[in-house]
């Protein structure tokens, strides 16, 4: 069974800081990515995502992801934290074969001070 | 921009009672996700459909919980009846294939009372 976990509750930075959200994953075969964000009583926005190429990928507001496929790893991350990125943050595989389902992570909590 | 409609925003309904989510999905988007998510963690599926095939309920709890998708299109969850331990945001997304991401509706928060 695939599976995705975020090991940090919450990432505390400040203002200007650079960022990293950590993801690790877990498939049978090769992961499609994705990074979403969810603010207060709304429902998920997406970020970014690995599918296949450069390990680097490039998403919204500046964000963006690194595929590590031998530490299966995706941590998100940003070279300087803003206020309004405060928000909740989520990791999400699937497996690239078939109709697999896209199973999410628990969760980590950004915040970023003034 | 197109987007996932869902209705209503927020429910309150009494324990034991049926309810009724509706979703619509983006226009020409085959897979369809309705996911619910407790308050302080992740997102969990509920059932896959692509178009009007299941795809995925294993975690379903068919007992309560039912869900269609006429004409492959949009898509209504049911639960009858309705338990405490029902209350969570309810969320649907949908993507055009397997390999891009999943677009999700604003939710719909059920309380149950």
């Amino acid at each position: 069974a695939q599976s995705v976990a975020q090991p940090e509750d919450q990432v505390n930075v400040a203002e200007g800081n650079p960022l990293t959200v950590k993801c690790t994953y877990s498939v049978s075969g090769n992961p499609y990515l994705f990074w979403y964000v969810q603010y207060p009583n709304r429902g998920l926005q997406f970020l970014l995502k690995y599918i296949t190429g450069d390990n680097l990928v490039k998403g919204s507001y500046g964000f963006e992801a690194e595929f590590n496929k031998s530490q299966t790893s995706f941590h998100l991350k940003k070279p300087s934290a803003l206020v309004s990125d405060s928000a909740l943050y989520f990791c999400a595989v699937r497996e690239s074969a078939g109709y697999s389902t896209l199973t999410f992570g628990k969760g980590t909590m950004l915040l970023v001070s003034p | 921009e197109a987007e996932v409609a869902q209705s209503p925003r927020y429910k309150i309904t009494e324990k034991s009672q049926a309810v009724a989510f509706w979703c619509d999905p983006i226009s020409g988007h085959a897979t369809l996700y309705w996911y619910r998510q407790i308050l302080g963690q992740g997102p969990e599926l509920l059932v896959q459909f692509q178009d009007e095939s299941v795809v995925d309920d294993s975690q379903l709890p068919k007992d309560r919980f039912s869900a269609e998708r006429l004409k492959g299109v949009d898509s209504t969850l049911k639960i009858q009846p309705a338990e405490l331990g029902d209350s969570a945001m309810y969320l649907c997304a949908s993507s055009s294939h397997m390999n891009t991401e999943a677009f999700f509706g604003q939710g719909t928060r059920l309380t149950v009372v």
